[in-house]
């Protein structure tokens, strides 16, 4: 089967921008994560989601990170007016939970690059 | 200080050499320690866990946990250039909050 996919791969927006990124998660993958790794570092958790329950956005860095999962599949991560520190690749991974404790599969993530 | 500290490198080392790598932690609720392996350009992928301390062996790979010390490692035998990757320690409580190291980049020469 598929595994996570990720959309687009390469994201250029300039400064102030909005820009919306997509996960396709593996079929029948409750759980469902997204991180944001920086160049250099490994990934820093964003949110999860439990089917289509927010359950934790605490790693959301600010009010323009808006992140939803409207039924409990595919997921989109909205950044509004995006900043250069927002320059990173956002990476989702998906899992079926007990199991999100140790094994999350990640797909390959989205590039944005801030101008 | 970050909840968890790993030595970004780099690394490299001849091929059939082996590697230590090492995270610590902070976070005593932690107890699940998992190493995650990263390819250039592509996400991490699973390689091993262990729950709480202790020793796990999987061919040529050894992970140890000792949870006194809040330390983990590493341990890749007879390493070949196809080893040659990005290696990220990561560990969770009970819940989904996994969080992970900043990763050691390594390199098998061949």
């Amino acid at each position: 089967g598929a595994g996570v996919s990720q959309s687009p791969r390469y994201k250029v927006a300039k400064r102030g921008q909005d820009v919306a990124l997509r996960c396709d998660p593996i079929s029948g993958h409750v759980s469902l994560f997204w991180y944001q790794q920086a160049l250099g570092q490994g990934p820093e958790f964003l949110t999860y989601f439990q089917n289509e329950a927010q359950l934790d956005k605490s790693g959301l860095p600010s009010d323009r990170f808006f992140a939803e999962r409207p039924e409990g599949s595919v997921s989109t991560l909205k950044i509004q007016r995006t900043q250069q520190e927002d320059s990173a690749v956002y990476l989702c991974a998906s899992s079926l939970p007990p199991s999100g404790v140790i094994e999350q599969f990640f797909g390959p993530g989205t590039r944005l690059t801030v101008l | 200080q970050k909840e968890v500290e790993q030595d970004p490198g780099p690394l490299s080392v001849p091929e059939g050499a082996i590697v230590s790598l090492n995270c610590t932690y902070s976070n005593s609720a932690f107890q699940y320690f998992m190493w995650y392996r990263q390819y250039s350009r592509k996400g991490p992928e699973l390689l091993m866990y262990t729950y709480s301390s202790g020793n796990k062996e999987d061919g040529r790979f050894t992970a140890q946990v000792d949870k006194s010390s809040k330390y983990i490692s590493l341990f890749i035998r007879d390493s070949q250039p196809s080893d040659s990757a990005t290696y990220l320690c990561a560990m969770s409580g009970n819940n989904n909050d996994m969080r992970f190291g900043a990763g050691t980049r390594l390199t098998v020469k061949p």
